[in-house]
């Protein structure tokens, strides 16, 4: 079974509207963190929000906040007024401590397009 | 203050041949990660260093081989490329209690 999952190969945004990415994760741990990357084409993964299974409030980073359902183990990216510098693909990542390192799992990603 | 630096950017090899790709950490940052990421995937997980020692190794063949300086600089070595090696490689560096990882721009190898 896959760990991480993101439906959505590919996403349409209007510019200024606010979008969801979606992402579920499988796992047994009970202490685990959750991360969302985006790549432009350039290649760099760049680093936008991260949430802990412990947090108890949803992270937020600017126009950037996480949808952390434990119960349903959905983390949900939500990206508000979008710009058309956002368009890259967005990778959902988890983190789990496997044997004494936290190694983190990447899902295959959405593309996102942000129209003007 | 450079962030994660890798090199080369681009390389195109022949089956069969050895590789070597190198990795620079963000200043400060002591563990090194690799990923392969082919076409349309995530970044999959090769292997990490932490103190010179591999801590973690991901599900790759022992063809896949790194190495991590004192400086912390770590290089990735592929031996007897195949086709299906062609990816992009990225290096990732985390320090003490860092909860993300930050990426280089990545090494795009070809192998024909």
């Amino acid at each position: 079974a896959q760990k991480i999952t993101q439906t959505q190969p590919g996403m349409f945004v209007q510019e200024k509207e606010a979008v969801t990415l979606d992402c579920t994760y499988d796992t047994s741990d009970q202490s685990y963190g959750l991360f969302w990357y985006k790549q432009p084409s350039s290649g760099e993964m760049i680093f936008l929000i991260y949430q802990g299974s412990y947090d108890e409030q949803n992270a937020t980073e600017g126009r950037y906040s996480l949808n952390f359902q434990k119960a349903r183990k959905s983390a949900n990216l939500v990206i508000s007024a979008s710009q058309l510098g956002d368009s890259a693909m967005y990778f959902c990542a988890m983190r789990e401590r496997t044997g004494g390192s936290y190694i983190p799992t990447f899902g295959r990603g959405t593309s996102l397009i942000v129209h003007p | 203050d450079a962030g994660v630096t890798q090199s080369p950017t681009h390389l195109i090899k022949t089956r069969g041949q050895q590789v070597t790709l190198r990795c620079s950490p963000k200043s400060g940052h002591d563990t090194v990660s690799w990923y392969q990421q082919a076409l349309g995937q995530g970044p999959q997980f090769i292997f990490q260093y932490y103190e010179e020692e591999e801590r973690q190794r991901g599900n790759f063949p022992d063809r896949f081989s790194g190495h991590q300086f004192p400086n912390y600089s770590s290089e990735l070595n592929v031996n007897a490329l195949l086709l299906g090696d062609s990816a992009l490689y990225l290096c990732a560096s985390r320090g003490g209690r860092d909860t993300e990882a930050f990426f280089g721009q990545g090494t795009r190898l070809t192998v024909v």
